[in-house]
C-alpha cells in the first residue's frame, strides 16, 4: 500500500487478556517506530526498529510490552495482561532512514475493560 | 535534550494566514527543527524541517530566527481542514532517530 497500515483500528479486550497490534510500514523503509497517545496527551516513544539492528526499547514502560519486527518489515507490538492503563491510541511509524521524515499510520484505538 | 515551548491553543480566520510560534532556546548547532500535525483520529503528517535557513513547501513555510531560539510555522492561507494539532519538534542529536512529541498547539480555523 502507498501508507502505513495498521491493524486492528480498534480493540477492545477484558483486563488480562493479551493483544497484538500489527503495523504494515511503508515498503522499503528501514525504520519503524511505534509510539501511544493516551486521550489528550502528546505521542510517547515506545520502540524504534532500524534494519538489523537491536532495536532501542527504551520506551517500552514495562515488561509486559514487546514487540517483534519480521523479515525488516512487519511488526507486532504485544501486550500481555492487560491493565486499564494501558487503554491508548498505538500509532506505528515508518522512515526511509533513522533521520528522515516519519510517516504514520492511522493508529489502533485499544480500551481495556 | 532541547525542549520546544508553543503556545497551547490558537484561532485562525479562514483564508488567512496562520503564525505558529515556537520556542526552542536550548537547541543545539546540529539539531533540526521538525513540524508535525495531528487531525483528529489520524497519525502525525510531517509538515517541513529546517536547521538554519527559512523554508518553504507545498504546505508551509518555516522562519528561524539567525540566533535559532526560536520559529514560526507559517500557513500562508489556512482552511478548515488545517484544523489540527501542531507539534514543534527538535531532533534529539544523541538519539536521532527519535522525536519527542510535546503538547503541540491546537490551531482552530474558523470560518
Amino acid at each position: 500500500g502507498a501508507g502505513v497500515s495498521q491493524s486492528p483500528s480498534n480493540k477492545v479486550t477484558e483486563k488480562g487478556k493479551d493483544v497484538e497490534l500489527r503495523c504494515d510500514p511503508i515498503s522499503g523503509h528501514t525504520a519503524l517506530y511505534w509510539y501511544r497517545q493516551s486521550l489528550g496527551q502528546g505521542l510517547e516513544f515506545l520502540i524504534y526498529f532500524q534494519g538489523n539492528s537491536a532495536p532501542d526499547k527504551s520506551g517500552l514502560p514495562s515488561d509486559r510490552f514487546s514487540a517483534e519486527r519480521t523479515g525488516g518489515s512487519v511488526s507486532t507490538l504485544t501486550i500481555q495482561r492487560t491493565q486499564q492503563e494501558d487503554s491508548a491510541v498505538y500509532l506505528c511509524a515508518s522512515s526511509a532512514g533513522r533521520r528522515e521524515k516519519l510517516f504514520f499510520g492511522s493508529g489502533t484505538q485499544l480500551s481495556v475493560l | 535534550d532541547a525542549k520546544t515551548t508553543q503556545p497551547p491553543s490558537m484561532d485562525c480566520a479562514e483564508g488567512r494566514a496562520a503564525n505558529l510560534p515556537c520556542n526552542h532556546s536550548t537547541i543545539s548547532g546540529n539539531e533540526y527543527v521538525y513540524w508535525y500535525r495531528q487531525i483528529h483520529s489520524q497519525g502525525p503528517q510531517y509538515i517541513i524541517h529546517g536547521l538554519k535557513n527559512n523554508e518553504t513547501n507545498e504546505m508551509a513555510s518555516l522562519i528561524i530566527t539567525e540566533d535559532r531560539k526560536s520559529s514560526t510555522l507559517i500557513l500562508p492561507h489556512a482552511t478548515l481542514r488545517d484544523t489540527a494539532v501542531y507539534y514543534c519538534i527538535v531532533r534529539v542529536a544523541s538519539n536521532d532517530y527519535k522525536l519527542s512529541f510535546g503538547a503541540g498547539t491546537t490551531v482552530t480555523v474558523r470560518a
